[in-house]
């Protein structure tokens, strides 16, 4: 069973406007999360991060929501830029090793 | 230029040839590790080391195997490839410390037949 879990394959957004990436969790072990970018032909590179002890964590145009109680977190891109095309992982890790278990991927798709 | 780089980046091979796919990152770095990603499952992690000769096991390690002999190599070891073990590959290595942030490699590509 997927420990991590993100239930929309892919998501259109118009360019300027919001997007928002949704990550859910089933093990209340994990205290680190995190969000890879992947573009194809290359490996994921580190997009941004939030530790359990906060509930938002802000860099620039990327803000990441967590809502412990829910198990649940989000990604929220602010404006959406045609750049961000691409696949958007979400992972998580807990506090006593470590290893990294990631969901499956949202991809998404920013329209001119 | 900072990098982690895979070798091959393709490989096609039969059921039971063993293979090894290398990793190497010139950044220094004590964290490594090995991922499979696949269709809906996203990326696994197979094994990962924390320094050299520390290695431990992460999601996936049945059918492989790693060394870390030397801090900027991690090799990714299939003794005998089944197709189930077709896949992307993808290495990655951070600083200690910091393995959320690990730079991953560009990947391979493998396919057992």
């Amino acid at each position: 069973d997927q420990q991590v879990k993100q239930n929309s394959p892919s998501l259109s957004v118009q360019e300027g406007r919001i997007s928002i990436l949704n990550c859910d969790y089933t093990n209340s072990m994990f205290d680190y999360f995190l969000w890879y970018k992947k573009y194809p032909a290359e490996g994921p590179t580190f997009l941004i991060s939030i530790s359990s002890i906060k509930d938002k964590n802000e860099d620039g145009r990327f803000t990441v929501f967590l809502n412990k109680s829910a198990k649940h977190l989000s990604l929220h891109i602010v404006p959406s830029q045609p750049g961000d095309s691409a696949v958007y992982f979400c992972a998580a890790k807990d506090n006593y090793g470590q290893n990294f278990v990631f969901g499956p991927g949202t991809r998404l798709s920013v329209l001119p | 230029e900072a990098q982690v780089t895979q070798n091959p980046r393709y490989l096609i091979t039969v059921t039971g040839k063993k293979l090894t796919v290398t990793c190497s990152q010139n950044m220094n770095h004590e964290y490594m590790s090995w991922y499979r990603q696949d269709p809906g499952l996203g990326l696994r992690q197979i094994y990962y080391s924390m320094n050299v000769e520390v290695t431990d096991k992460g999601d996936v390690p049945e059918g492989y195997k790693v060394s870390r002999k030397e801090k900027r190599n991690f090799p990714l070891i299939l003794e005998s490839p089944s197709p189930n073990q077709t896949s992307l590959y993808f290495c990655a290595s951070a600083p200690r410390g910091e393995a959320e942030t690990q730079y991953f490699g560009p990947g391979t590509r493998l396919l057992v037949l």
